[in-house]
């Protein structure tokens, strides 16, 4: 079984500072791990996702995600907080054979001009 | 180009009644998901194909749910007999398939509204 932990479920930053969104997994396998990003009345789009190759993942909109093995993480980070990031952030799990994906229960970013 | 495109928007149905759902995926994308978004469930997985088959349906709640998918394309999720618990968005996702490294492209949900 696969899951994934999201550790806080509202962030409040400024603009121009840095994005943290916390993300810790469970799985029996290998894992497959994704952060999605969802604007208000839209589907999922696509933030980066780690696939078993570098543990320091790049992907769209400056964001950048890093797999800790030993931490079982695999945390979310901006360094510069833009308006345009305020959104709600899903983290999932899949494996290597379905891809179903298992999603944290988000977190609400909200950017301070 | 195209992509996911979903049917209707919003629905708003009454208690008892059935409803279809339509998902458009990406062409050339082999399998093809359903998931549900609520409030207090969050998202969750419903369905999986690939091509027209479904090997995954694990995540469906009861009986009343069901999906087909035809010519490897278009898949239509029908709920019978609606329940208030029902209410949620709908999200369907396509993806390339086996070697694509598991990328989703989702489209934009129907919001089902059960009275």
């Amino acid at each position: 079984a696969q899951s994934v932990t999201q550790l806080g479920s509202h962030v409040s930053v400024s603009e121009g500072a840095l994005v943290l969104l916390r993300c810790n997994y469970s799985s029996s396998v290998p894992p497959y791990l994704f952060w999605y990003v969802q604007y208000p009345n839209q589907g999922l789009q696509l933030l980066l996702k780690y696939t078993s190759a570098a543990t320091l993942v790049k992907g769209i909109n400056g964001f950048e995600a890093e797999f800790k093995k030993s931490e079982t993480s695999f945390h979310l980070t901006k360094p510069s907080a833009h308006m345009s990031d305020a959104a709600e952030y899903f983290c999932a799990v899949s494996d290597s054979k379905v891809y179903k994906l298992s999603f944290g229960a988000g977190t609400t970013v909200t950017v301070r001009a | 180009g195209a992509g996911v495109s979903q049917s209707p928007s919003n629905k708003v149905t009454e208690k008892g009644k059935d409803v279809e759902l339509r998902c458009d995926p990406i062409s050339g994308h082999t399998a093809l998901y359903w998931y549900r978004q609520s409030l207090g469930q969050g998202l969750e997985f419903l369905i999986y194909f690939q091509g027209n088959s479904a090997p995954d349906k694990s995540g469906l709640p009861s009986d009343r749910f069901s999906a087909e998918r035809t010519g490897g394309s278009v898949s239509t999720l029908t709920i019978q007999r609606t329940q208030q618990e029902d209410s949620a968005v709908y999200l369907c996702a396509s993806s390339p398939g086996q070697g694509s490294g598991g990328e989703q492209f989702f489209g934009p949900g129907t919001r089902l509204t059960v009275l």
